[in-house]
């Protein structure tokens, strides 16, 4: 079974800019979460999203969205960037989000904001 | 507000040394708490789930055990491969799906 899949791997965005990064699920899994990775702050809860809506969200600000599709693919967008937001970026698909369901992330996409 | 520490923050070991690492948590509810090994560069690889109390699983040379208020990995006989970033994350009764990292614990295992 291929494992979650982040799509692109890198990219460079300066300050101002806004991007949408894409994370195609395990094929069965319905729920998706993002989160991102830096190395002061760690693994931050960005967002869930189970059968196209979003079902959770952390504390990040909202120039962060995402959304889901009818095929459970997920894509989140950064609007108006900062340098700040420069991280590795990853996504998690589980079955359903519930009890006893785990959560395998895919390789991230690293994000480099000049 | 759910709270995960780990430590050591890094650990360096010959291979062959046996040791542990730690979790400590404060969660509302425990729903679980999950172990990932994390390569540099990559996402986070999934080890182990432990549901309660006095709950034990096994994969290899790891071994994690859960208390209520922490939970250990055990790490037998390590080898230069264990080398890797161990996560540590809570999972709560009123917080969804969302996971709760701690920081880390960093092994590096010489031969």
């Amino acid at each position: 079974k291929a494992g979650v899949t982040q799509t692109p791997r890198y990219l460079i965005k300066t300050r101002g800019q806004q991007v949408t990064l894409s994370c195609s699920p395990i094929s069965g899994h319905r729920s998706v979460s993002w989160y991102q990775q830096t190395p002061g702050q760690g693994l931050q809860f960005l967002f869930e999203y189970f059968s196209e809506t979003q079902r959770n969200k952390g504390n990040f600000p909202g120039r962060f969205s995402g959304r889901q599709f009818s095929n459970s693919r997920s894509e989140m967008n950064v609007s108006t960037l900062e340098l700040g937001d420069s991280a590795l970026y990853l996504c998690a698909s589980s079955v359903t989000g519930t009890i006893k369901d785990t959560q395998y992330f895919g390789p991230g996409t690293r994000l480099t904001v000049l | 507000e759910d709270q995960v520490t780990q430590s050591p923050e890094a650990l360096r070991l010959q291979e062959g040394e046996s040791s542990s690492l730690n979790c400590s948590y404060t969660v509302s509810g425990l729903r679980g708490l999950f172990w990932y090994r994390q390569d540099p560069g990559k996402g986070p690889e999934f080890l182990f789930t432990l549901y309660s109390a006095g709950e034990e699983k096994e994969k290899e040379r790891l071994k994690a055990t859960l208390t209520k208020k922490e939970s250990f990995l055990h790490i037998t006989a390590p080898k230069p491969e264990d080398s890797a970033t161990y996560l540590c994350a809570v999972q709560s009764n009123n917080a969804g799906n969302m996971l709760t990292f701690g920081g880390g614990t960093r092994l590096m295992v010489k031969p």
